[in-house]
């Protein structure tokens, strides 16, 4: 157990409709990652968080998908209208990024999407 | 072209042999490089970082070649627990605090 957790782990969706996950962190760790990875596919980034600030979005982060981390501590990923594309493992990533290192990400076990 | 490629195998062997994983990565300015270990519906786990110098732990393995922009990570005296899918990774920042890029994973299965 990483420390990183996830809800809900499972998600099964009527097309159009919208779906929200949470991401809580390990405690400390400053920076929130968000990733997406389908079957037989390597985990994509979608975008991160150091602290609060939203760093960097990738541009598979369509504008359907809102990601926030409001105090700097968990995050919440928001995908509206859902497609049947948008089917995947949504994986949550924390890390403690410091000057000098310290930056292994450690993953939450995910939430895996259905969208029908 | 994919950023990080990997074989997807699957790469099946034997318990006790020796199996070698590569892949190569596209972007020059990539900084650090991983491998991550990941189970069937299981979140990815770093397994090790990989240097230039070359980096060994117990069994396993991990290079880097920059000139050729290639990674490799090699598993001796395999054991059934290292059935997994495999992946190579590799980051835009010195110390990987930015988006990792993964490669597709390499698929192992360890057989008896």
């Amino acid at each position: 157990d990483t420390g990183v957790s996830q809800n809900p782990r499972h998600k099964i969706t009527k097309r159009g409709q919208n779906v929200t996950f949470r991401c809580d962190p390990i405690s400390e760790h400053n920076r929130l990652y968000w990733y997406r990875q389908t079957l037989g596919q390597g985990p994509e980034f979608l975008t991160y968080f150091q602290n609060e600030a939203q760093l960097e979005k990738s541009r598979l982060l369509s504008d359907r998908f809102s990601a926030e981390r409001p105090k700097g501590s968990f995050s919440t990923l928001e995908i509206q209208r859902t497609e049947q594309g948008d089917s995947a493992m949504y994986l949550c990533a924390s890390s403690l990024a410091l000057p000098f290192g310290g930056y292994t990400q450690y993953f939450g076990p995910g939430t895996r999407l259905t969208v029908l | 072209r994919k950023e990080v490629e990997q074989d997807p195998g699957p790469f099946n062997v034997p318990e006790g042999a020796t199996v070698a994983f590569n892949c190569t990565y596209s972007n020059s300015a990539s900084q650090s490089f991983f491998w991550y270990r990941q189970d069937c519906r299981k979140e990815p786990k770093l397994l090790m970082s990989v240097y230039s110098s070359g980096n060994e732990d117990g069994r396993f393995t991990a290079q880097l070649n920059r000139a050729s922009q290639y990674i490799s990570l090699l598993i001796r005296d395999s054991k059934l627990s290292d059935s997994a899918t495999y992946l190579c990774v590799a980051s835009g920042s010195a110390q990987g605090a930015q988006k990792l890029v993964f490669g597709q994973g390499t698929r192992l299965t360890i057989n008896p």
